[in-house]
């Protein structure tokens, strides 16, 4: 069965401060997908990207940045002089292939509440 | 472009009662997908819908089901509520239903059983 791993339950940080959120997966299947997405108080989640199995090249999109490291099974996530906007709940998803075939379904990790205070 | 909708947006029920959640998805998203988020189980995945059939089931009992309609909406029904069903339930939509097609959530629907 597929897993995903948040180590880190809270993190706390000031702002303007760098923070790395931990993700490790364990899946079986050979072409699969990783997905970052934020949760602020308001309960929507919020996509921030997606990586797939065969895409080891590192992304910097403005304060985000993700690593993606196939040989230690992991998908991490920094964000560069935090804010206090950013205090959310980051959640770790893989893509899982259902009985039909087709990717149906997201398991997420337990989740990181950040904390960013002034 | 309008974001994913999902109707009501709070619910308080009783033991026993049955209650119908309501998801609209992203305009030309075609597979629509529920989760349950609760504080002890975390995210779980229900069920998805593409083309108005349930294409993947996760782990609940049957008192839990959904359909999707020709115009892509999708209803999640809840029977017999117990207050273990007390949640945020998510609603998430794509364009197809491939690994790489990525699910946009909708702000979800909070349940209270009392």
């Amino acid at each position: 069965a597929q897993k995903v791993t948040q180590a880190q339950t809270e993190i706390s940080v000031v702002e303007k401060e760098d923070v790395t959120l931990d993700c490790v997966y364990e899946t079986r299947d050979t072409t699969y997908y990783l997905f970052w997405y934020k949760q602020p108080p308001s309960g929507e989640l919020v996509f921030l990207i997606r990586r797939n199995s065969f895409d080891e090249q590192n992304e910097i999109s403005g304060r985000y940045s993700w690593n993606f490291q196939k040989s230690t099974s992991s998908f991490n996530f920094t964000i560069t002089a935090s804010q206090v906007v950013d205090s959310a709940v980051y959640f770790c998803a893989l893509s899982e292939y259902g009985n039909t075939g087709t990717a149906s379904k997201l398991t997420f990790g337990t989740g990181t509440r950040l904390q960013v205070t002034l | 472009k309008a974001g994913v909708t999902q109707t009501p947006r709070y619910l308080i029920k009783t033991r026993g009662q049955q209650v119908t959640l309501s998801c609209s998805p992203i305009s030309g998203h075609r597979s629509v997908s529920w989760y349950q988020q609760t504080p002890g189980q975390g995210l779980q995945f229900l069920f998805e819908y593409f083309s108005e059939t349930q294409r993947n089931k996760g782990n609940f009992p049957g008192r839990f089901s959904g359909r999707q309609f020709s115009n892509s909406r999708s209803e999640m029904n809840v029977s017999t509520l117990e207050l273990g069903d007390s949640a945020l339930y998510l609603c998430a939509t794509r364009k197809g239903n491939l690994g790489m097609d990525t699910q946009y959530f909708g702000p979800g629907t909070r349940l209270t059983v009392l």
